[in-house]
Protein backbone atom coordinates (compact mmCIF):
# COMPACT_ATOMS: atom_id res chain seq x y z
CA UNK A 1 0.00 0.00 0.00
CA UNK A 2 1.25 3.48 -0.91
CA UNK A 3 2.13 5.77 1.64
CA UNK A 4 1.20 9.75 0.27
CA UNK A 5 -1.05 11.23 2.54
CA UNK A 6 -3.02 14.56 1.98
CA UNK A 7 -4.56 16.70 4.46
CA UNK A 8 -7.35 17.95 4.39
CA UNK A 9 -9.61 15.36 2.92
CA UNK A 10 -12.58 17.86 2.44
CA UNK A 11 -12.44 21.43 2.69
CA UNK A 12 -15.25 24.07 2.58
CA UNK A 13 -14.28 27.92 2.47
CA UNK A 14 -15.36 31.26 1.05
CA UNK A 15 -14.04 32.93 -1.83
CA UNK A 16 -10.69 35.03 -1.45
CA UNK A 17 -9.30 32.73 1.22
CA UNK A 18 -5.81 31.65 0.67
CA UNK A 19 -5.68 27.85 1.44
CA UNK A 20 -2.95 25.35 1.43
CA UNK A 21 -3.32 21.66 0.28
CA UNK A 22 -1.22 19.20 1.96
CA UNK A 23 0.83 16.23 0.71
CA UNK A 24 3.58 13.96 2.02
CA UNK A 25 5.04 10.25 1.10
CA UNK A 26 7.33 8.83 2.70
CA UNK A 27 8.58 6.62 -0.02
CA UNK A 28 11.24 8.35 -0.92
CA UNK A 29 10.11 9.25 -3.90
CA UNK A 30 11.85 12.19 -6.27
CA UNK A 31 9.18 12.87 -8.55
CA UNK A 32 5.77 14.04 -7.37
CA UNK A 33 2.49 15.47 -8.46
CA UNK A 34 -0.58 17.46 -8.72
CA UNK A 35 -3.62 16.46 -10.73
CA UNK A 36 -6.87 18.27 -10.52
CA UNK A 37 -10.07 15.89 -11.00
CA UNK A 38 -13.92 16.69 -11.64
CA UNK A 39 -16.60 14.15 -12.15
CA UNK A 40 -16.30 11.95 -15.09
CA UNK A 41 -13.58 13.72 -16.29
CA UNK A 42 -9.84 12.89 -17.19
CA UNK A 43 -7.08 13.62 -14.34
CA UNK A 44 -5.51 16.42 -15.26
CA UNK A 45 -1.66 17.66 -14.40
CA UNK A 46 -1.28 21.06 -13.06
CA UNK A 47 2.29 20.81 -11.21
CA UNK A 48 5.05 18.45 -10.75
CA UNK A 49 8.27 18.18 -9.35
CA UNK A 50 11.45 16.51 -10.16
CA UNK A 51 13.06 17.11 -6.84
CA UNK A 52 13.94 19.42 -4.13
CA UNK A 53 13.85 22.87 -5.55
CA UNK A 54 12.44 21.55 -8.47
CA UNK A 55 9.17 22.64 -9.43
CA UNK A 56 7.24 22.78 -13.14
CA UNK A 57 3.41 23.58 -14.44
CA UNK A 58 1.62 21.07 -16.09
CA UNK A 59 -0.46 20.88 -18.97
CA UNK A 60 -3.91 22.38 -17.21
CA UNK A 61 -3.75 26.78 -16.51
CA UNK A 62 -3.12 27.00 -13.03
CA UNK A 63 -3.71 29.62 -9.84
CA UNK A 64 -1.81 27.87 -7.79
CA UNK A 65 1.80 27.52 -6.64
CA UNK A 66 3.88 24.39 -5.68
CA UNK A 67 6.87 24.28 -3.42
CA UNK A 68 9.37 21.61 -2.65
CA UNK A 69 11.91 22.47 0.02
CA UNK A 70 11.95 18.82 1.43
CA UNK A 71 11.78 15.66 -0.60
CA UNK A 72 8.73 14.22 1.18
CA UNK A 73 6.60 17.18 0.90
CA UNK A 74 5.09 18.97 -2.24
CA UNK A 75 2.32 21.47 -1.37
CA UNK A 76 -0.10 23.22 -3.22
CA UNK A 77 -1.31 26.52 -2.22
CA UNK A 78 -4.24 28.62 -3.32
CA UNK A 79 -3.26 32.69 -2.72
CA UNK A 80 -7.66 33.24 -3.40
CA UNK A 81 -9.51 30.75 -3.79
CA UNK A 82 -12.69 31.09 -6.49
CA UNK A 83 -15.65 29.56 -6.98
CA UNK A 84 -13.66 27.79 -10.43
CA UNK A 85 -11.53 26.44 -7.85
CA UNK A 86 -14.18 24.01 -6.83
CA UNK A 87 -12.82 20.06 -7.78
CA UNK A 88 -10.80 17.30 -6.04
CA UNK A 89 -6.99 17.51 -6.06
CA UNK A 90 -5.21 14.47 -6.10
CA UNK A 91 -1.11 14.24 -5.21
CA UNK A 92 1.02 11.77 -6.37
CA UNK A 93 4.64 10.35 -6.01
CA UNK A 94 6.28 7.80 -8.60
CA UNK A 95 8.75 5.31 -8.95
CA UNK A 96 10.32 4.75 -11.90
CA UNK A 97 9.51 1.73 -14.23
CA UNK A 98 11.80 1.44 -17.37
CA UNK A 99 11.23 4.65 -18.84
CA UNK A 100 8.01 5.70 -16.95
CA UNK A 101 7.00 6.27 -14.35
CA UNK A 102 4.51 4.26 -12.10
CA UNK A 103 2.27 7.14 -9.74
CA UNK A 104 0.74 6.15 -6.31
CA UNK A 105 -2.09 8.63 -5.42
CA UNK A 106 -3.11 10.39 -1.84
CA UNK A 107 -6.40 9.95 -1.32
CA UNK A 108 -7.24 13.62 -2.15
CA UNK A 109 -8.76 16.59 -0.89
CA UNK A 110 -12.40 17.44 -2.50
CA UNK A 111 -12.24 21.64 -2.23
CA UNK A 112 -15.38 23.77 -2.41
CA UNK A 113 -15.44 27.25 -2.59
CA UNK A 114 -18.61 28.80 -1.59
CA UNK B 1 -9.38 14.40 -30.81
CA UNK B 2 -8.34 13.77 -27.33
CA UNK B 3 -4.96 12.49 -26.93
CA UNK B 4 -6.02 9.22 -24.68
CA UNK B 5 -10.22 8.27 -25.54
CA UNK B 6 -12.08 5.88 -23.57
CA UNK B 7 -15.94 5.59 -23.86
CA UNK B 8 -17.11 6.66 -20.59
CA UNK B 9 -19.73 3.83 -20.40
CA UNK B 10 -20.96 2.67 -17.94
CA UNK B 11 -20.64 -0.75 -19.20
CA UNK B 12 -22.52 -3.50 -17.62
CA UNK B 13 -21.64 -6.64 -17.36
CA UNK B 14 -22.89 -9.87 -15.47
CA UNK B 15 -20.89 -11.28 -12.73
CA UNK B 16 -18.98 -14.02 -13.55
CA UNK B 17 -18.33 -12.61 -17.50
CA UNK B 18 -15.22 -11.03 -19.12
CA UNK B 19 -15.26 -7.74 -19.77
CA UNK B 20 -13.59 -5.89 -22.15
CA UNK B 21 -12.54 -2.26 -21.58
CA UNK B 22 -10.67 -0.56 -25.02
CA UNK B 23 -8.89 2.68 -25.32
CA UNK B 24 -7.20 4.39 -28.36
CA UNK B 25 -4.47 7.22 -28.08
CA UNK B 26 -3.07 10.04 -30.65
CA UNK B 27 0.67 9.63 -30.26
CA UNK B 28 2.56 6.74 -32.59
CA UNK B 29 5.53 6.69 -31.15
CA UNK B 30 4.00 6.08 -27.55
CA UNK B 31 5.95 3.23 -25.12
CA UNK B 32 4.02 2.75 -21.86
CA UNK B 33 0.68 1.78 -21.38
CA UNK B 34 -0.99 1.57 -18.08
CA UNK B 35 -4.78 0.67 -16.56
CA UNK B 36 -5.47 2.16 -13.08
CA UNK B 37 -8.68 1.30 -11.38
CA UNK B 38 -10.41 4.11 -9.62
CA UNK B 39 -13.43 3.26 -7.17
CA UNK B 40 -15.94 5.79 -6.20
CA UNK B 41 -14.80 8.46 -4.11
CA UNK B 42 -11.42 6.83 -3.66
CA UNK B 43 -8.01 7.75 -5.85
CA UNK B 44 -6.57 5.87 -8.70
CA UNK B 45 -4.81 2.63 -8.37
CA UNK B 46 -2.15 0.70 -10.65
CA UNK B 47 -3.68 -2.63 -11.66
CA UNK B 48 -1.56 -3.16 -15.13
CA UNK B 49 1.44 -1.25 -17.26
CA UNK B 50 2.31 -3.05 -20.74
CA UNK B 51 5.02 -1.65 -23.29
CA UNK B 52 5.00 -4.25 -26.02
CA UNK B 53 2.67 -5.53 -28.49
CA UNK B 54 0.44 -8.53 -27.53
CA UNK B 55 -0.64 -10.08 -24.37
CA UNK B 56 -0.28 -9.27 -20.81
CA UNK B 57 -1.66 -11.24 -18.62
CA UNK B 58 -2.18 -10.97 -14.22
CA UNK B 59 -4.46 -12.99 -12.25
CA UNK B 60 -7.99 -12.45 -13.98
CA UNK B 61 -6.76 -9.20 -16.01
CA UNK B 62 -5.21 -8.94 -19.59
CA UNK B 63 -4.12 -5.81 -21.37
CA UNK B 64 -3.76 -6.40 -24.34
CA UNK B 65 -1.81 -3.58 -26.67
CA UNK B 66 -1.57 -3.17 -30.94
CA UNK B 67 0.64 -0.34 -31.40
CA UNK B 68 0.00 -0.56 -35.32
CA UNK B 69 -3.52 0.26 -34.49
CA UNK B 70 -2.95 2.55 -31.68
CA UNK B 71 -5.26 1.03 -29.07
CA UNK B 72 -4.90 -0.89 -25.71
CA UNK B 73 -7.59 -2.82 -24.08
CA UNK B 74 -7.99 -4.42 -20.56
CA UNK B 75 -10.07 -7.97 -19.88
CA UNK B 76 -11.21 -8.56 -16.66
CA UNK B 77 -12.46 -12.60 -16.88
CA UNK B 78 -14.94 -13.64 -13.91
CA UNK B 79 -15.74 -10.36 -13.07
CA UNK B 80 -17.01 -9.80 -9.79
CA UNK B 81 -18.99 -6.68 -8.11
CA UNK B 82 -15.89 -6.20 -6.65
CA UNK B 83 -14.87 -4.80 -9.55
CA UNK B 84 -17.27 -1.89 -10.72
CA UNK B 85 -15.00 0.91 -10.55
CA UNK B 86 -13.74 3.39 -13.12
CA UNK B 87 -10.67 1.75 -15.21
CA UNK B 88 -8.35 5.01 -16.10
CA UNK B 89 -6.12 4.39 -19.47
CA UNK B 90 -2.76 6.27 -19.31
CA UNK B 91 -0.09 6.38 -22.18
CA UNK B 92 3.10 7.97 -22.00
CA UNK B 93 2.92 10.48 -24.78
CA UNK B 94 5.76 12.35 -27.25
CA UNK B 95 8.49 10.84 -25.18
CA UNK B 96 7.39 12.36 -21.34
CA UNK B 97 7.85 9.97 -18.27
CA UNK B 98 4.37 11.20 -17.35
CA UNK B 99 1.43 9.51 -18.12
CA UNK B 100 -1.80 11.41 -19.85
CA UNK B 101 -5.01 10.07 -18.49
CA UNK B 102 -8.00 9.06 -20.30
CA UNK B 103 -11.70 10.35 -18.66
CA UNK B 104 -11.69 6.24 -17.60
CA UNK B 105 -14.73 3.77 -18.43
CA UNK B 106 -17.48 3.14 -15.58
CA UNK B 107 -17.77 -0.87 -15.51
CA UNK B 108 -20.73 -2.10 -13.55
CA UNK B 109 -20.77 -5.90 -12.50
CA UNK B 110 -24.29 -6.93 -11.24
CA UNK B 111 -24.97 -10.05 -9.53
Amino acid sequence: EADIYQTPRYLVIGTGKKITLECSQTMGHDKMYWYQQDPGMELHLIHYSYGVNSTEKGDLSSESTVSRIRTEHFPLTLESARPSHTSQYLCASSATQGVSEKLFFGSGTQLSVL
Amino acid sequence: QKEVEQNSGPLSVPEGAIASLNCTYSDRVSQSFFWYRQYSGKSPELIMSIYSNGDKEDGRFTAQLNKASQYVSLLIRDSQPSDSATYLCAVNMKGSYIPTFGRGTSLIVHP
